[in-house]
């Protein structure tokens, strides 16, 4: 275990559906990041938020809305999305963005399955 | 910008022999370097990470790697795989200005076999 955790750990919705992931984590850190990783792909960096604040969106469509209420929460809502949204979604942490050395923490993941 | 190169999709050893996944890097300035492991149906978990000082970093589960700077490498080793260790590997890379921002391979499949 990490001390970051997802939920739900697989999902499958429709296009019109309306969803949300959840991570939290219980590693006392300030910054939280939502990866896209599909097969044969990089990891893709989605949004970065540090002390709550977002400071990272990196051309993600607007279908996918990040929150974050608190340095221990994240969500991912997602709503209309298309098939080619079909990957693992994952949450990490980290102490800060602003030190480059530091380690990030994964949780599992989210599989998500767009039908 | 920043990239990673790991230029085997799968690297295949023999339980007891020695592994090598290899890991190339592009970076303005000084890197910093990570290797990840993610194991079925799991998240990445952090093996260990090159900042400054020693080339050879010694991590997690008997990994290493070695930076080198004049070939731009980071190369992930282990004396003895053991089955276990089968798993996709991720070498990334964060520069030392603005803001971490990790950049991620493509990952690498390591198979041991019995």
């Amino acid at each position: 275990e990490t001390g970051v955790t997802q939920t739900p750990r697989h999902l499958v919705m429709g296009m019109t559906n309306k969803k949300s992931l959840k991570c939290e984590q219980h590693l006392g850190h300030n910054a939280m990041y939502w990866y896209k990783q599909s097969a044969k792909k990089p990891l893709e960096l989605m949004f970065v938020y540090n002390f709550k604040e977002q400071t990272e969106n990196n051309s993600v469509p607007s279908r996918f809305s990040p929150e974050c209420p608190n340095s221990s929460h994240l969500f991912l809502h997602l709503h209309t999305l298309q098939p080619e949204d079909s990957a693992l979604y994952l949450c990490a942490s980290s102490q800060e963005t602003g030190g480059f050395q530091e380690t990030q923490y994964f949780g599992p993941g989210t599989r998500l399955l767009v039908l | 910008a920043q990239s990673v190169a790991q230029p085997e999709d799968q690297v295949n050893v023999a339980e007891g022999n020695p592994l090598t996944v290899k890991c190339t890097y592009s970076v303005s300035g000084n890197p910093y370097l990570f290797w990840y492991v993610q194991y079925p149906n799991r998240g990445l978990q952090f093996l260990l990470k090159y900042i400054t000082g020693d080339n050879l970093v010694k991590g997690s589960y008997g990994f290493e790697a070695e930076f080198n700077k004049s070939q731009t490498s980071f190369h992930l080793k282990k004396p003895s795989a053991l089955v276990s260790d089968s798993a996709l590997y991720f070498c990334a890379v964060s520069p030392n200005t603005g803001f971490q921002k990790l950049v991620f391979g493509t990952g690498t499949r390591l198979l041991v076999s019995p």
